[in-house]
């Protein structure tokens, strides 16, 4: 069974440019999770989604950042415009279900310059 | 709120010897579960061990076990006979039910097995 996949692995763009990353969940999985990690900080989480609907997204820095799921597979986020302090590790995870008990599988990220 | 203490930055460990990286968590919440993450050089964050709140026993992977002791909210990740392949960063990570369906990761330990 293929685990979650990220594209890109590593991007590195201007101040001001767009970077959209791409994330694709186990295959079954309802539930998509974006988390950020920023250098020397804890890995953070941005916004859940259930299918395609966003359940929760309190954890969304500004709105230059939008995150989408159509159809309920893969899931896009978009930085535009980019900003230095938007530099990271960007994970994306998913699981079947939302019970707390559930393990969240996370894909192997992607790191983000902006420069 | 719910937060995790990782105050371990790095640990070194000889091959073939255990290690424990300590973990302490703090919740209102009566049910959670707390997982630990591997993140080898690679990137990719590789999910180890589960612990329930109410789970009598503690739990055992292979040579990963937790060591839960509720009361003192402490979840130490034991690693039995390190190989060097552990060398990796280590995150404890909890779910509750008040947090939503977010995982509040800890800033993570570094080990290093040495020859």
């Amino acid at each position: 069974e293929a685990g979650v996949t990220q594209f890109p692995s590593h991007s590195v763009i201007e101040k001001g440019q767009t970077v959209t990353l791409r994330c694709d969940p186990i295959s079954g999985h309802d539930n998509l999770y974006w988390y950020r990690r920023v250098m020397g900080k804890e890995i953070k989480f941005l916004l859940h989604f259930v299918k395609e609907s966003k359940q929760d997204e309190s954890g969304m820095p500004n709105n230059r950042f939008l995150a989408e799921r159509t159809g309920g597979t893969y899931s896009t986020l978009k930085v535009q415009p980019a900003e230095l302090e938007d530099s990271g590790v960007y994970f994306c995870a998913s699981s079947p279900d939302r019970a707390f008990t559930d393990t969240q599988y996370f894909g192997p990220g992607t790191r983000l310059t902006v420069l | 709120a719910q937060k995790i203490t990782q105050t371990q930055p790095g640990m070194f460990v000889q091959e073939k010897e255990a290690v424990t990286l300590d973990c302490t968590y703090d919740t209102s919440d009566p049910s959670y579960g707390l997982f630990w993450y591997k993140q080898p050089s690679s990137g990719e964050m590789i999910f180890l061990i589960y612990q329930g709140s109410y789970d009598q026993q503690n739990a055992t992977e292979g040579r990963y076990s937790l060591n839960f002791q509720k009361a003192r909210k402490s979840a130490n990740l034991v690693i039995s006979a390190s190989q060097l392949g552990d060398s990796a960063m280590y995150f404890c990570a909890m779910r509750g039910m008040t947090g939503g369906f977010k995982t509040i990761f800890g800033a993570g330990t570094r080990l290093f097995v040495k020859a």
